[in-house]
């Protein structure tokens, strides 16, 4: 079992649409999750951290938290092509201590 | 505030040659870790300095190593170059140390071995 899962897709939304992006970790320990955007060729590009169970929202992105179940996800309302691009899942490892990211998830609105 | 900036940008090698990659971090942020980033394998974890101590390493060989020093700029050298190190080579910087910290990514070296 990898430590951070993602489906990679690709996840094609229509424009206006809600796109709901998940990822599952195997460290129960786990205290920080994370959310890159990486468009191709580019750097990863932070787009919001969560550590509670629940929901945090932070303009049209929710990141949602549920520890019992290990899983973390992202919503982005109202998509644009602009988001088109892979979404990066990473968590940090409480054994290690190190961030271990997903393989990505790649994200295609079209107009 | 400047962001994480990464020099340099694009790099042609050969194999059997050796080569090293620089990161400046944000200012005020003392923790620099290096991520290799492959198609195959994703980002892979190389290693993590914090107040010019590794504090942590991923499983890459010795022919991977770095250094920190004392205004937080990194460097990461890799020696004995081999096709497989073709990767894009991603530095991060953190306030604090550790992986519960907010990383803030630079840019990235392309690094290609022919």
């Amino acid at each position: 079992q990898k430590e951070v899962e993602q489906n990679s897709g690709p996840l094609s939304v229509p424009e206006g649409a809600i796109a709901s992006l998940n990822c599952t970790y195997s460290d129960r320990g786990s205290q920080s999750f994370f959310w890159y955007r990486q468009y191709s060729g580019k750097s990863p590009e932070l787009i919001m951290f969560i550590y509670s169970n629940g929901d945090k929202e932070d303009g049209r992105f929710t990141a949602q938290l549920n520890k019992a179940s290990q899983y973390v996800s992202l919503l982005i309302r109202d998509s644009q092509p602009s988001d088109s691009a892979t979404y990066l899942c990473a968590v940090n490892s409480y054994n290690t201590d190190k961030l271990i990211f997903g393989t990505g998830t790649r994200l295609q609105v079209f107009p | 505030k400047a962001g994480v900036t990464q020099t340099p940008r694009y790099l042609i090698k050969t194999r059997g040659q050796q080569v090293t990659l620089s990161c400046s971090p944000i200012s005020g942020h003392r923790s620099v870790s290096w991520y290799q980033q492959t198609p195959g394998q994703g980002l892979q974890f190389l290693f993590e300095y914090f107040s010019e101590t590794q504090r942590n390493k991923g499983n890459f060989p010795g022919r991977f190593s770095g250094r920190q020093f004392s205004n937080s700029r990194s460097e990461m050298n890799v020696s004995t170059l081999e096709l497989g190190d073709s990767a894009l080579y991603l530095c991060a910087s953190s306030f604090g140390s550790g992986a519960t910290d907010t990383q803030y990514f630079g840019p990235g070296t392309r690094l290609t071995v022919l």
